[in-house]
């Protein structure tokens, strides 16, 4: 399984862009980097996924390291109902291994 | 826009009872998982399904836990003698198809509280 490393902790105001980080340096080449997010008393959510080129979905960006050792999920314009645990997660063989994740703030 | 569902949605029962844990996957999915969230640590992996028969497990799902298909909708997993450690949100997940790629999302409930007492 790769590893994965996500700051613990991120503040953002409402309106405002995101960037979360992940590191995912063992992450095998043929891997996808999958993003999910768990907002409170919810199950997770899928959020996004991509292999190699940067992703845009309705929800988020993604943009991926061209080596793929890391990758930035994007909130172009942060909402208080983005506030949630916002997981980093390269499958293997389809099993999700969440981390602790980023706990994302957002301020009105 | 289509979901997956989870019966019910908290169950109470008492230590070495037996439980179910019911989940209705999205129709065309083919892959179909469980996890569990113990109150405020990670989602832990610890099931996956395929064609009837499962497809990898956890160390956590050890004899105690089986999963089961029962019709073409169901989806359930059960705790054959409920421990207090098993207290945990439950989450079912389904996938519309798994390969080595990993290049679908999975899809989650909304999950099954679980108290043993």
């Amino acid at each position: 399984d790769a590893k994965t490393t996500q700051p613990n902790s991120m503040e953002s105001n409402e309106e405002e862009p995101v960037h979360l980080p992940c590191n995912h340096s063992t992450i095998s080449g043929t891997d996808y980097i999958h993003w999910y997010r768990q907002l409170p008393s919810q199950g997770p959510e899928y959020v996004i996924h991509g292999l190699t080129s940067n992703v845009n979905n309705r929800m988020a960006s993604l943009a991926i390291a061209e080596d793929r050792k890391s990758s930035t999920l994007i909130l172009h314009r942060a909402t208080l109902r983005d506030a949630a645990v916002y997981y980093c997660s390269p499958p293997f063989y389809g099993k999700l291994t969440f981390g602790q994740g980023t706990i994302l703030t957002v301020h009105p | 826009e289509p979901e997956v569902t989870q019966t019910p949605s908290h169950q109470v029962t008492q230590m070495g009872q037996e439980v179910i844990l019911r989940c209705v996957p999205i129709s065309n999915h083919l892959y179909f998982y469980w996890y569990r969230q113990i109150l405020g640590q990670k989602v832990e992996f610890l099931v996956s399904f395929y064609n009837n028969e499962i497809s990898e497990k956890s160390e956590i799902f050890d004899d105690q836990f089986s999963v089961e298909r029962p019709d073409g909708s169901n989806f359930t997993l059960k705790i054959r003698s409920t421990k207090l450690e098993d207290s945990a949100m439950y989450f079912c997940a389904s996938s519309e198809i798994r390969d080595y790629l990993s290049s679908y999302e999975q899809y989650f409930g909304p999950g099954t509280r679980l108290t043993v007492t």
